[in-house]
């Protein structure tokens, strides 16, 4: 157990709605990642926050957005969503950035669906 | 920019066989370097990484890799396989000047009776 949750483990939607994943960090974590696993494009890098604040932003889609909240956790939102949205999606936490080797630490991951 | 290649993207291997996973990067300044491994149906979980110091590192479930700066390599290896090391394996590189983690295609190895 890394001490990353996420919720939910599974979710399955129709195209064009929007879905929200939330993400625990590791308790004292001020960095969240969130990733995207697919089967054709590997693991994507979306986009992290620290302390609140968006520190750098991957291959995120416009119609997909992040927030950290003062508690730390964070969500991730998806909007209008497309069957090539249908992935595994991961946050990540580390104790600051990832300057100076810092690891970072992977929750189980979200499911998610698109029919 | 940084980047990761993992040239083989499978590996099928015996049981109780050695095996290497090969990882190169490409990066212009100093980096960290680490070995993930993804069990089916979980998360990302950290084998061992490279900072600084020895060139070669101790991880856990017996794999080690060894950081060759001349060769932009880190290959990761274990002397004899289990069934249990059937998993999909990352290579990934990050640094200190506002680079985030960059992850390789990953390898899946295969370990068969």
């Amino acid at each position: 157990d890394s001490g990353v949750t996420q919720t939910p483990k599974h979710l399955i939607t129709a195209t064009g709605q929007r879905v929200t994943l939330r993400c625990s960090p590791r308790s004292g974590d001020l960095s969240v990642y969130w990733y995207q696993q697919s089967l054709d494009q590997g693991l994507q890098f979306l986009i992290q926050y620290y302390n609140g604040e968006e520190r750098a932003k991957g291959n995120i889609l416009e119609r997909f957005s992040a927030q950290q909240f003062p508690d730390l956790h964070s969500e991730l939102n998806l909007s209008s969503l497309e069957l090539g949205d249908s992935a595994l999606y991961f946050c990540a936490s580390s104790v600051a950035g990832v300057e100076s080797g810092n690891t970072i630490y992977f929750g189980e991951g979200s499911w998610l669906t698109v029919v | 920019a940084q980047s990761v290649t993992q040239l083989d993207s499978q590996v099928p291997v015996f049981e109780e066989a050695p095996v290497e996973l090969r990882c190169n990067y490409s990066s212009s300044v100093s980096v960290y370097l680490f070995w993930y491994v993804q069990y089916p149906n979980q998360g990302l979980q950290l084998l061992l990484k490279y900072l600084s110091g020895s060139t070669l590192v101790k991880g856990i479930n017996g794999f080690e890799a060894e950081f060759n700066k001349s060769q932009t390599s880190f290959h990761l290896r274990k002397p004899s396989v289990h069934i249990s090391d059937t998993a999909e394996y990352f290579c990934a590189v990050s640094g200190n000047y506002g680079q985030n983690f960059v992850f390789g295609p990953g390898t899946r190895l295969s370990v068969l009776p």
